[in-house]
């Protein structure tokens, strides 16, 4: 496998379940990204890794838990989600922290639909 | 602090015509702009880059992007636009030092057979 694989692809949860999505990326980069993508609003960045190590959470509420157990994998944990959730959510990659390179490789996005 | 507008959030064009995506940038620290396009159901992927040197850079898929300081722009034009050039496209900002970067709101191009 090559590039950056999210899964679930789509995903539907009530507000009490409890899912995780999963990235993975096969391209030795250090540096990791969840965001956010809803419909008419601009692309919003949840949380960065760098080595392992949470370098920002900008803001995100914490029923979104994240978690790096290494530099090729990266997890959104979802609890108790509401239906403003629902949206597009991207993992991402880089080879070092994106500001100066701008390179970001991106995952075909978990899709994910609160009730 | 940097930030990016791209001015119109629809653009359509007929197929064969030129295509025109405009971005604005605002930055405290020499920019690093760029280009990244969404195709539907995919992630985003990078189109073009300018970090430094020549101010007119090339792309994928006939894409280029004019580096103006002047104005603070960095539109991206393509002469003949194909049907498959539909998608959404995001102008992003950095620069030196910047550890994320900063996404426009996003521009969907439509081409018109």
């Amino acid at each position: 496998e090559t590039g950056v694989t999210q899964t679930p692809r789509h995903l539907v949860m009530g507000m009490t379940n409890k899912k995780s999505l999963k990235c993975e990326q096969h391209l030795g980069h250090n540096a990791m990204y969840w965001y956010k993508q809803s419909a008419k609003k601009p692309l919003e960045l949840m949380f960065v890794y760098n080595f392992k190590e949470q370098t920002e959470n900008n803001s995100v509420p914490s029923r979104f838990s994240p978690e790096c157990p290494n530099s090729s994998h990266l997890f959104l944990h979802l609890h108790t989600l509401q239906p403003e959730d629902s949206a597009l959510y991207l993992c991402a990659s880089s080879h070092q922290l994106a500001g100066d390179t701008g390179e970001l490789f991106f995952g075909e996005g978990s899709r994910l639909t609160v009730l | 602090a940097q930030s990016v507008t791209q001015l119109g959030s629809h653009v359509s064009v007929s197929e064969g015509a030129l295509v025109l995506l405009r971005c604005n940038y605002s930055s405290s620290v020499p920019p690093y702009l760029f280009w990244y396009v969404q195709y539907p159901n995919q992630g985003l992927q990078l189109l073009l880059k300018y970090t430094t040197g020549a101010t007119l850079v090339k792309g994928i898929n006939g894409f280029e992007a004019e580096f103006k300081k002047s104005e603070t722009s960095f539109h991206l034009t393509k002469p003949s636009a194909h049907m498959s050039d539909a998608a959404e496209y995001f102008c992003a900002v950095s620069g030196q030092g910047a550890q994320k970067l900063v996404f426009g709101q996003g521009t969907r191009l439509t081409i018109n057979p």
